[in-house]
């Protein structure tokens, strides 16, 4: 089965402050995607970015950026210069595909870590 | 090209009464996930269908709660006699096709409470 795992409950930075989101993941299956999404305080889900398991490439758009680590099964998240209005829950969540090739692809999805940037 | 349309926002019922639902997919996407947000909770899945069809309901409750997702209109979760504890957010996303490879748009939620 597969499970996600984002230790860090909460987090608590100043403005400008940079911060790391970890994630950590558990599945057998060999071709799989990863994905953060952001849950601001108005609630909606905010995609941030998907991964699939064969680029382990890590990836930086603006001041986000993202580690992935086969080897430590983990899918990190770094905001550089935090601000204010990053202040949200962050999920990290894994679908699997099946050995088939297909997959009807649900979610699983972490605890979420909550990430409070103070002025 | 609207977004994952969700209604109601908000939805307050007492207990025993039922809860409706709605989730009107992006256009062109005929795949639609439903999850449930627990208060301080991560997302969890509940069923996921395809126009008239249910795939996999493995995360559905096994009583009062049924989705549908019929050949025209929206898709449909309903609660029957519902309970405090289905107070929660429910989402639900879309996409054109199965596998996560094609990602996933979601709504805004709809949150239930339950008094």
């Amino acid at each position: 089965a597969q499970k996600v795992t984002q230790a860090q409950t909460e987090i608590s930075v100043v403005e400008k402050e940079d911060v790391t989101l970890d994630c950590v993941y558990e599945t057998r299956d060999t071709t799989y995607y990863l994905f953060w999404y952001k849950q601001p305080p108005s609630g909606e889900l905010v995609f941030l970015i998907r991964r699939n398991s064969f680029d382990e490439q890590n990836e930086i758009s603006g001041r986000y950026s993202w580690n992935f680590q086969k080897s430590t099964s983990s899918f990190n998240f770094t905001i550089t210069a935090s601000q204010v209005v990053d202040s949200a829950v962050y999920f990290c969540a894994l679908s699997e595909v099946s050995a088939g090739g297909t997959s009807y692809g649900k979610l699983t999805f972490g605890q979420g870590t909550i990430l409070t940037v103070h002025p | 090209n609207a977004g994952v349309m969700q209604n109601p926002r908000h939805l307050v019922r007492r207990r025993g009464q039922e809860a409706r639902l709605r989730c009107s997919p992006m256009k062109g996407h005929s795949h639609v996930y439903w999850y449930r947000q627990l208060p301080e909770e991560g997302l969890k899945f509940m069923v996921y269908l395809q126009k008239e069809n249910i795939i996999d309901e493995s995360g559905m409750p096994k009583e009062r709660f049924s989705a549908e997702f019929p050949k025209e209109g929206p898709s449909i979760l309903r609660i029957q006699q519902v309970v405090r504890g289905d107070s929660a957010a429910y989402f639900c996303a879309s996409s054109p096709l199965a596998g996560p490879n094609y990602g996933y748009t979601f709504g805004s939620g709809t949150r239930l409470t339950v008094v």
